[in-house]
């Protein structure tokens, strides 16, 4: 079947601009979650969605940071106000209902800030 | 909190020989999940291999085994008749097997293998 898909696959903005990324995750998957990656780094933890419960947002960075997500489908991060070291992929995960399920990924989107 | 530590930041291997990739976590769970990850340059994060702590045979996939030392809290990924197309940043991840809250994977830094022809 069909596996986590995200867009725009690669995303350029100048500083101080509002992005938004996509998170399409597998039909059926209940939990959402939402990684940063920058150049040379592991994935760090942004936010967790499972189901209709509150969020996890515990690894979000800053106020400018925000996700959402309606019931059990498609997923945005979304990022105001761009600064440099926003720059990094931006990985979208999706699985079954936890613990014991695994984590499946999205391509990612790549975005560099000017 | 738990930490994950990749200590080689580039290994390489002939074609066909093994390698073996390191791997430590700091945790204070008894119960927890391992994962190996591998990143071509596609950035498609794709599980290699997963552990359940609680189990003390070493998983296998194929030509991927990991040695699981619990005590040690090392687990390290051999692969085994390496091939051109394993060539890629390899993660080791930790999870919590919490019920509730975010059943986040917490990455190492990674490892870049290269595989010679």
């Amino acid at each position: 079947g069909a596996g986590v898909s995200q867009s725009p696959s690669n995303k350029v903005t100048e500083k101080g601009k509002d992005v938004e990324l996509r998170c399409d995750p597998i039909s059926g998957h209940t939990a959402l979650y939402w990684y940063r990656q920058r150049l040379g780094q592991g994935l760090e933890f942004l936010i967790y969605f499972q189901g209709n419960s509150a969020p996890d947002k515990s690894g979000l960075p800053s106020d400018r940071f925000s996700a959402e997500r309606t019931g059990e489908s498609v997923s945005t991060l979304t990022i105001q106000r761009t600064q440099q070291e926003d720059s990094a992929v931006y990985l979208c995960a999706s699985s079954l209902l936890p613990p014991q399920e695994t984590q499946y990924f999205g391509p990612g989107t790549r975005l560099l800030v000017l | 909190a738990q930490t994950v530590t990749q200590s080689q930041p580039e290994m390489s291997v002939q074609e066909a020989e093994t390698v073996t990739l390191s791997c430590t976590y700091d945790t204070s769970e008894s119960d927890y999940y391992l994962f190996w990850y591998k990143q071509p340059p596609s950035r498609q994060m794709i599980l290699v291999i997963r552990q359940e702590a609680y189990k003390q045979q070493n998983a296998t996939e194929n030509r991927f085994s990991v040695n699981f030392q619990k005590a040690a809290k090392s687990f390290s990924l051999k692969i085994s008749d390496s091939q051109l197309g394993d060539a890629a940043m390899y993660f080791c991840a930790y999870r919590t097997p919490r019920i509730q809250g975010a059943q986040k994977l917490v990455f190492g830094q990674g490892t870049r293998l290269t595989i010679n022809p």
